[in-house]
């Protein structure tokens, strides 16, 4: 079964600062995508960026961009120019391609953005 | 709908009683996933729809949990005799196609059993 480790459970930036958040997995497939979703204090879960398995390069949105490093088996996401609204529980997940269609989520990771 | 809607965002529930929760999808989405999140922790996989037919409820964690999509859009998680246990967030969340499309999460609807 795939497993997603988030290892930091807090983590703090200064406003306008660049922070990296951490997620490797465990898989044994080639194929699969990878997520990272923000939900703020309000709840809802919010997609931020998403990475094929078969794409070298690392995805890009705006001011989130991901460090996809298949063979470590390591996803991380950095966020530049942190803003305020940024402050939310982040949380890293894998799909599979075939058979489950089902996330699987890491414990998330607090992200608290200091102006 | 502009996007995937729950209801009742808030349940409190006295032990024993029966509950229905009820999610809304993103119009035309095919499939649907339901997914429990239990304070401090990420959320964990229920049940998953592909139109009217339930293709894996795998992760229903008793069989006092039941989940239902009878026409295709609107879905239904029931959990009957409901024990302190299962207070938690579960979360609908919807895809427009049956495999790897990215799925869109409702507001959740936070159930606490008394």
């Amino acid at each position: 079964a795939q497993t997603v480790t988030q290892s930091q459970p807090e983590m703090s930036v200064q406003e306008a600062e660049t922070v990296t958040l951490s997620c490797t997995y465990d898989t044994s497939e080639s194929d699969y995508y990878l997520f990272w979703y923000k939900q703020p204090p309000s709840r809802q879960m919010i997609l931020v960026i998403r990475q094929e398995a078969y794409k070298q390069q690392n995805a890009t949105e705006n001011r989130f961009s991901v460090n996809f490093q298949k063979a470590a088996k390591s996803f991380s996401l950095k966020i530049s120019d942190s803003q305020l609204g940024d402050a939310a529980m982040y949380f890293c997940a894998y799909l599979t391609q075939g058979g489950s269609e089902k996330l699987v989520f890491g414990k998330g990771m607090k992200l608290t953005v200091n102006p | 709908g502009a996007g995937v809607s729950q209801s009742p965002r808030y349940k409190v529930a006295k032990r024993g009683q029966d509950v229905a929760l009820r999610c809304d999808p993103i119009s035309g989405h095919v499939s649907l996933f339901w997914y429990q999140q239990a304070l401090g922790q990420g959320p964990e996989f229920l049940t998953y729809f592909q139109n009217e037919a339930q293709l894996d409820k795998s992760g229903l964690p008793s069989d006092r949990f039941f989940a239902e999509r009878p026409e295709g859009s609107v879905s239904t998680l029931k959990i009957q005799r409901t024990q302190q246990e299962d207070s938690a967030v579960y979360l609908c969340a919807s895809s427009s196609r049956a495999l790897t499309d990215t799925q869109y999460f409702g507001p959740g609807t936070r159930l606490t059993v008394l």
